[in-house]
């Protein structure tokens, strides 16, 4: 199993541009989210996913949408780019909502606005 | 609000030595608990996972307590390697909280091992 993988590695945008980081597990996992992670913050929940056509707004939702029209797939959008966007992004997965189960994190994207 | 803390925030220590990471939770109502290692510039490597019910996990070196009354856990590392250089992060599943937003970091402790 590859696990949780996520493209691209690093992404430099300008503000305004929009894009879209790719997150995809092979786990066949119900449960997938979308942290970013920022010095002295540490991680924050963006959005979530309970499966496939379901998703919900985590702690810092502005600026992202997301989708899940499978299992595998979760992409996170951003519309606008704007600098304080700026952050390393990490894809997790887990096997249900169930909280008792292991989360497990992909490698992260490292995103740059400028 | 469900916080995690963790203390030190840095900790530098000479090879051979045990030490022990503190993370602390403010609601004692939870599912469970995982201790995480991050090294520089790369994703999270999950290291132990202790449920509600459990008060140890133990793997290798690695050893992860749970004192739910108390709030908190420890990371006890023995006998560290440089190679143990890395930042820790403790996650808490926490049960009043919705489903799907519960699991709450701490800001990490940072460890240097030096050689």
């Amino acid at each position: 199993n590859a696990g949780v993988t996520q493209t691209p590695k690093f992404q430099v945008l300008k503000t305004g541009q929009s894009m879209t980081l790719q997150c995809a597990q092979d786990m066949n996992h119900e449960y997938m989210s979308w942290y970013r992670q920022d010095p002295g913050m540490g991680l924050r929940l963006i959005h979530y996913s309970v499966g496939a056509g379901i998703t919900d707004q985590g702690e810092v939702p502005n600026g992202y949408n997301v989708s899940r029209s499978t299992t595998e797939d979760f992409p996170l959008r951003l519309l606008s780019a704007a600098p304080s966007q700026t952050s390393v992004y990490f894809c997790a997965s887990r096997r249900d909502r169930e909280s008792s189960y292991e989360q497990y994190f992909g490698p992260g994207t490292r995103l740059t606005v400028t | 609000k469900q916080e995690v803390t963790q203390i030190p925030a840095a900790l530098s220590v000479p090879e051979g030595e045990n030490l022990v990471l503190n993370c602390s939770f403010t609601d004692s109502a939870i599912y469970n608990l995982q201790w995480f290692r991050q090294d520089p510039g790369k994703g999270l490597t999950s290291l132990l996972l202790i449920q509600s019910s459990q008060r140890e996990q133990t793997s290798g070196r690695l050893n992860a307590s749970l004192d739910k009354s108390s709030g908190r856990s420890t990371l006890y590392i023995a006998a560290s390697q440089p190679g143990d250089s890395a930042t820790y992060l403790c996650a808490v599943s926490f049960l009043r909280v919705n489903y799907g937003q519960n699991f709450v970091f701490g800001p990490g402790t940072r460890l240097s091992v030096l050689p």
